[in-house]
Protein backbone atom coordinates (compact mmCIF):
# COMPACT_ATOMS: atom_id res chain seq x y z
CA UNK A 1 0.00 0.00 0.00
CA UNK A 2 0.96 3.79 -0.25
CA UNK A 3 3.75 5.36 2.28
CA UNK A 4 4.34 8.57 3.16
CA UNK A 5 7.70 9.79 4.18
CA UNK A 6 7.84 13.41 5.50
CA UNK A 7 10.85 15.60 6.64
CA UNK A 8 12.44 17.07 8.75
CA UNK A 9 10.69 15.88 11.66
CA UNK A 10 11.04 19.33 13.12
CA UNK A 11 11.64 23.11 11.95
CA UNK A 12 12.86 25.67 13.65
CA UNK A 13 13.25 29.01 11.33
CA UNK A 14 13.43 32.92 12.26
CA UNK A 15 10.27 35.24 11.60
CA UNK A 16 10.44 36.24 7.83
CA UNK A 17 12.84 33.31 6.42
CA UNK A 18 10.97 30.48 4.71
CA UNK A 19 10.54 27.22 5.47
CA UNK A 20 10.61 23.77 3.14
CA UNK A 21 8.65 20.46 3.97
CA UNK A 22 9.26 17.35 1.91
CA UNK A 23 7.20 14.07 1.74
CA UNK A 24 7.93 11.23 -0.39
CA UNK A 25 4.74 8.32 -1.71
CA UNK A 26 5.58 5.14 -2.68
CA UNK A 27 2.74 4.11 -4.85
CA UNK A 28 2.51 5.96 -8.35
CA UNK A 29 -1.05 5.69 -8.58
CA UNK A 30 -1.49 8.43 -5.71
CA UNK A 31 -3.23 11.99 -7.55
CA UNK A 32 -4.28 13.88 -4.74
CA UNK A 33 -1.52 15.20 -2.24
CA UNK A 34 -3.05 17.83 0.46
CA UNK A 35 -1.41 19.30 2.97
CA UNK A 36 -3.15 19.85 6.66
CA UNK A 37 -2.04 22.43 9.41
CA UNK A 38 -2.70 21.16 12.98
CA UNK A 39 -2.28 23.60 15.91
CA UNK A 40 -2.07 22.38 19.20
CA UNK A 41 -5.18 20.79 20.52
CA UNK A 42 -6.97 21.83 17.38
CA UNK A 43 -8.32 19.81 14.31
CA UNK A 44 -6.17 19.36 11.18
CA UNK A 45 -7.10 22.14 8.68
CA UNK A 46 -6.22 22.25 5.11
CA UNK A 47 -4.20 24.89 3.84
CA UNK A 48 -3.22 23.84 0.45
CA UNK A 49 -3.36 20.94 -2.07
CA UNK A 50 -2.63 19.46 -5.49
CA UNK A 51 -3.48 17.18 -8.19
CA UNK A 52 -1.03 15.33 -10.39
CA UNK A 53 -2.03 17.24 -13.12
CA UNK A 54 -0.14 20.45 -12.04
CA UNK A 55 3.26 21.03 -11.03
CA UNK A 56 2.73 24.13 -8.74
CA UNK A 57 0.30 25.75 -6.94
CA UNK A 58 0.67 29.10 -5.19
CA UNK A 59 -1.85 30.91 -2.66
CA UNK A 60 -0.30 33.71 -0.54
CA UNK A 61 2.45 32.50 1.02
CA UNK A 62 2.40 29.22 0.65
CA UNK A 63 2.97 26.93 -1.95
CA UNK A 64 3.30 23.41 -3.07
CA UNK A 65 5.49 21.40 -6.06
CA UNK A 66 4.78 17.78 -7.29
CA UNK A 67 7.09 15.39 -9.05
CA UNK A 68 5.45 12.61 -10.35
CA UNK A 69 8.31 11.23 -11.97
CA UNK A 70 10.24 10.97 -8.33
CA UNK A 71 7.07 10.80 -6.43
CA UNK A 72 7.85 13.77 -4.19
CA UNK A 73 6.47 16.98 -3.28
CA UNK A 74 6.73 19.73 -0.85
CA UNK A 75 5.38 22.58 0.64
CA UNK A 76 7.16 26.28 0.78
CA UNK A 77 6.49 28.89 3.10
CA UNK A 78 7.47 32.39 2.58
CA UNK A 79 7.71 35.28 4.81
CA UNK A 80 7.15 33.13 8.00
CA UNK A 81 5.16 34.68 10.92
CA UNK A 82 4.90 33.47 14.32
CA UNK A 83 1.41 32.08 13.54
CA UNK A 84 2.53 29.30 11.52
CA UNK A 85 4.31 27.84 14.21
CA UNK A 86 2.14 24.52 14.16
CA UNK A 87 2.53 20.93 12.66
CA UNK A 88 1.98 20.15 9.07
CA UNK A 89 0.95 16.99 7.68
CA UNK A 90 1.30 16.11 4.31
CA UNK A 91 -0.91 13.45 2.71
CA UNK A 92 -1.25 11.03 -0.09
CA UNK A 93 -4.88 9.86 -1.89
CA UNK A 94 -3.73 6.08 -3.39
CA UNK A 95 -6.99 6.35 -5.95
CA UNK A 96 -7.57 7.98 -8.92
CA UNK A 97 -11.09 9.18 -7.76
CA UNK A 98 -12.40 11.27 -5.17
CA UNK A 99 -13.06 10.68 -1.50
CA UNK A 100 -10.83 7.85 -0.86
CA UNK A 101 -8.62 7.51 2.41
CA UNK A 102 -5.47 9.70 2.97
CA UNK A 103 -2.41 8.29 3.83
CA UNK A 104 -0.18 10.89 5.92
CA UNK A 105 2.90 11.56 6.99
CA UNK A 106 4.55 11.56 10.20
CA UNK A 107 4.19 15.67 10.45
CA UNK A 108 6.78 18.32 10.52
CA UNK A 109 6.74 20.64 13.59
CA UNK A 110 7.50 23.93 12.48
CA UNK A 111 8.65 27.10 15.31
CA UNK A 112 8.77 30.22 14.04
CA UNK A 113 10.99 32.66 16.64
CA UNK A 114 10.23 36.31 16.26
CA UNK B 1 -21.35 26.53 13.43
CA UNK B 2 -21.57 24.35 9.54
CA UNK B 3 -18.17 22.59 10.10
CA UNK B 4 -17.85 18.68 11.04
CA UNK B 5 -19.10 17.92 14.84
CA UNK B 6 -17.95 15.09 17.16
CA UNK B 7 -19.42 13.91 20.34
CA UNK B 8 -18.49 13.27 23.25
CA UNK B 9 -14.85 15.43 22.61
CA UNK B 10 -13.62 14.01 25.81
CA UNK B 11 -14.60 10.42 27.23
CA UNK B 12 -12.51 7.90 29.78
CA UNK B 13 -13.34 3.97 29.98
CA UNK B 14 -12.35 1.42 32.01
CA UNK B 15 -10.61 -1.14 29.76
CA UNK B 16 -13.24 -3.56 28.73
CA UNK B 17 -15.94 -1.58 28.80
CA UNK B 18 -17.66 -0.59 25.03
CA UNK B 19 -17.61 3.00 23.47
CA UNK B 20 -19.76 5.03 21.08
CA UNK B 21 -18.38 7.89 18.98
CA UNK B 22 -20.40 10.20 17.16
CA UNK B 23 -19.64 12.33 13.89
CA UNK B 24 -22.52 14.70 12.19
CA UNK B 25 -20.64 15.88 8.89
CA UNK B 26 -21.04 19.04 6.90
CA UNK B 27 -23.96 18.62 5.76
CA UNK B 28 -24.28 18.31 1.80
CA UNK B 29 -20.95 16.03 2.54
CA UNK B 30 -21.83 12.32 1.45
CA UNK B 31 -17.95 10.94 2.02
CA UNK B 32 -17.36 10.25 5.81
CA UNK B 33 -14.13 8.96 7.31
CA UNK B 34 -12.39 8.43 10.84
CA UNK B 35 -9.07 8.31 11.50
CA UNK B 36 -7.43 7.80 14.87
CA UNK B 37 -4.32 10.16 16.09
CA UNK B 38 -1.81 8.96 18.46
CA UNK B 39 0.69 11.49 19.87
CA UNK B 40 3.48 12.29 17.57
CA UNK B 41 1.86 10.74 14.39
CA UNK B 42 -0.01 11.85 11.20
CA UNK B 43 -3.65 10.49 11.45
CA UNK B 44 -4.29 6.53 10.45
CA UNK B 45 -7.06 5.80 8.10
CA UNK B 46 -9.43 3.52 9.43
CA UNK B 47 -12.72 4.01 7.49
CA UNK B 48 -14.67 5.53 4.55
CA UNK B 49 -17.97 5.39 3.78
CA UNK B 50 -20.15 7.24 0.13
CA UNK B 51 -23.59 7.74 1.94
CA UNK B 52 -24.66 4.79 3.51
CA UNK B 53 -22.11 2.44 1.82
CA UNK B 54 -19.03 1.32 3.85
CA UNK B 55 -16.54 1.32 0.93
CA UNK B 56 -13.08 0.71 2.19
CA UNK B 57 -11.77 -0.09 5.63
CA UNK B 58 -8.22 -0.42 6.93
CA UNK B 59 -6.42 -3.41 8.15
CA UNK B 60 -5.71 -1.27 11.44
CA UNK B 61 -9.73 -1.79 11.69
CA UNK B 62 -9.97 -4.80 14.31
CA UNK B 63 -13.28 -7.00 14.88
CA UNK B 64 -13.93 -4.70 18.13
CA UNK B 65 -14.30 -1.48 15.75
CA UNK B 66 -17.55 -0.96 13.97
CA UNK B 67 -18.47 1.91 12.11
CA UNK B 68 -22.14 2.72 10.64
CA UNK B 69 -23.73 5.41 8.83
CA UNK B 70 -27.08 4.46 8.45
CA UNK B 71 -29.41 7.09 6.95
CA UNK B 72 -25.73 8.44 4.60
CA UNK B 73 -26.01 11.61 7.12
CA UNK B 74 -24.20 11.17 10.83
CA UNK B 75 -21.94 8.59 12.05
CA UNK B 76 -20.99 6.16 14.99
CA UNK B 77 -17.78 4.48 15.61
CA UNK B 78 -18.11 1.73 18.52
CA UNK B 79 -14.92 -0.01 19.80
CA UNK B 80 -15.77 -3.09 22.04
CA UNK B 81 -13.84 -4.31 25.04
CA UNK B 82 -11.48 -0.82 25.12
CA UNK B 83 -7.93 -2.01 25.46
CA UNK B 84 -5.68 0.56 26.57
CA UNK B 85 -3.93 0.68 23.21
CA UNK B 86 -7.21 2.18 22.21
CA UNK B 87 -6.01 5.57 23.40
CA UNK B 88 -5.65 7.82 20.82
CA UNK B 89 -7.68 10.44 19.24
CA UNK B 90 -10.35 9.79 16.82
CA UNK B 91 -10.77 12.12 14.27
CA UNK B 92 -14.01 12.36 11.64
CA UNK B 93 -13.53 13.99 8.66
CA UNK B 94 -16.52 14.53 5.72
CA UNK B 95 -15.46 15.87 1.84
CA UNK B 96 -18.17 16.53 -1.07
CA UNK B 97 -15.06 15.67 -3.94
CA UNK B 98 -11.38 16.19 -3.23
CA UNK B 99 -11.20 18.52 0.17
CA UNK B 100 -11.45 16.44 2.88
CA UNK B 101 -12.52 18.52 6.76
CA UNK B 102 -11.73 17.60 10.01
CA UNK B 103 -13.47 17.82 13.13
CA UNK B 104 -12.35 18.08 16.49
CA UNK B 105 -11.93 14.45 17.55
CA UNK B 106 -13.06 12.41 20.46
CA UNK B 107 -9.93 11.77 22.86
CA UNK B 108 -10.14 8.89 24.28
CA UNK B 109 -8.51 7.45 27.65
CA UNK B 110 -8.65 3.83 28.60
CA UNK B 111 -8.12 3.81 32.03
Amino acid sequence: GENVEQHPSTLSVQEGDSAVIKCTYSDSASNYFPWYKQELGKRPQLIIDIRSNVGEKKDQRIAVTLNKTAKHFSLHITETQPEDSAVYFCAASPANQAGTALIFGKGTTLSVSS
Amino acid sequence: DTGVSQDPRHKITKRGQNVTFRCDPISEHNRLYWYRQTLGQGPEFLTYFQNEAQLEKSRLLSDRFSAERPKGSFSTLEIQRTEQGDSAMYLCASSRTWEAFFGQGTRLTVV
